[in-house]
């Protein structure tokens, strides 16, 4: 159980590319989720918070505009990073929050931007 | 500012002996500690976690011991096995589990 499927799994684009990562919970749902971001050999980075059906709250140092978070509903939540640079290349990685459960994480998305 | 650290970027172990993981916390609003493990390309799965109200919390292989007076959690795994093998994630929360601190991750290897 407490499955979480993130897609794509790898994306290399142009830069001033926006792409679009999914986050789908598939046997459970979740109020509140997180989407991390983790640079080669560095630790897991918190984004933003968001819950569904609010505004996403960001981390300090990650700029809204930049990294779009629509979560529409308790099963899927969707970052976009728009007009991508070659500095956004990262792993990105979002979690769902079950009630009374830790963290369940999707398998991350590693985006490269050229 | 590190507020979970995990000092030791790897470690190597026999196959059946056991593995040590530690970590260290600074910020005494943290209540409620989780280890994950993360295969490369893959996102963190929980293996075990441990309330401020407890010192010690079994998972069948998986031990972990917390010290809140050293802020210090450690992670026992007993016996080792080398599908073990894998980046070992301690992580803090001020409210059960909620928004997580993530520690820098300690790589293990289990021999065979």
């Amino acid at each position: 159980g407490a499955v979480v499927s993130q897609h794509p799994s790898w994306v290399i684009c142009k830069s001033g590319t926006s792409v679009k990562i999914e986050c789908r919970s598939l046997d459970f749902q979740a109020t509140t989720m997180f989407w991390y971001r983790q640079f080669p050999k560095q630790s897991l980075m918190l984004m933003a918070t968001s819950n569904e059906g609010s505004k996403a709250t960001y981390e300090q140092g990650v700029e809204k505009d930049k990294f779009l978070i629509n979560h529409a509903s308790l099963t899927l939540s969707t970052l976009t990073v728009t007009s991508a640079h070659p500095e956004d290349s990262s792993f990105y990685i979002c979690s769902f929050l079950p009630t009374n459960q830790p963290q369940h994480f999707g398998d991350g998305t590693r985006l490269s931007i050229l | 500012d590190q507020q979970v650290k995990q000092n030791s970027p790897s470690l190597s172990v026999q196959e059946g002996r056991i593995s040590i993981l530690n970590c260290d916390y600074t910020n005494s609003m943290f209540d409620y500690f989780l280890w994950y493990k993360k295969y490369p390309a893959e996102g963190p799965t929980f293996l075990i976690s441990i309330s401020s109200i407890k010192d010690k919390n079994e998972d069948g292989r998986f031990t972990v011991f917390l010290n809140k007076s050293a802020k210090h959690l450690s992670l026992h795994i007993v016996p080792s096995q080398p599908g073990d093998s894998a980046v070992y994630f301690c992580a803090a929360s001020g409210n059960a589990g909620n928004m997580l601190t993530f520690g820098g991750g300690t790589r293990l290897m289990v021999k065979p």
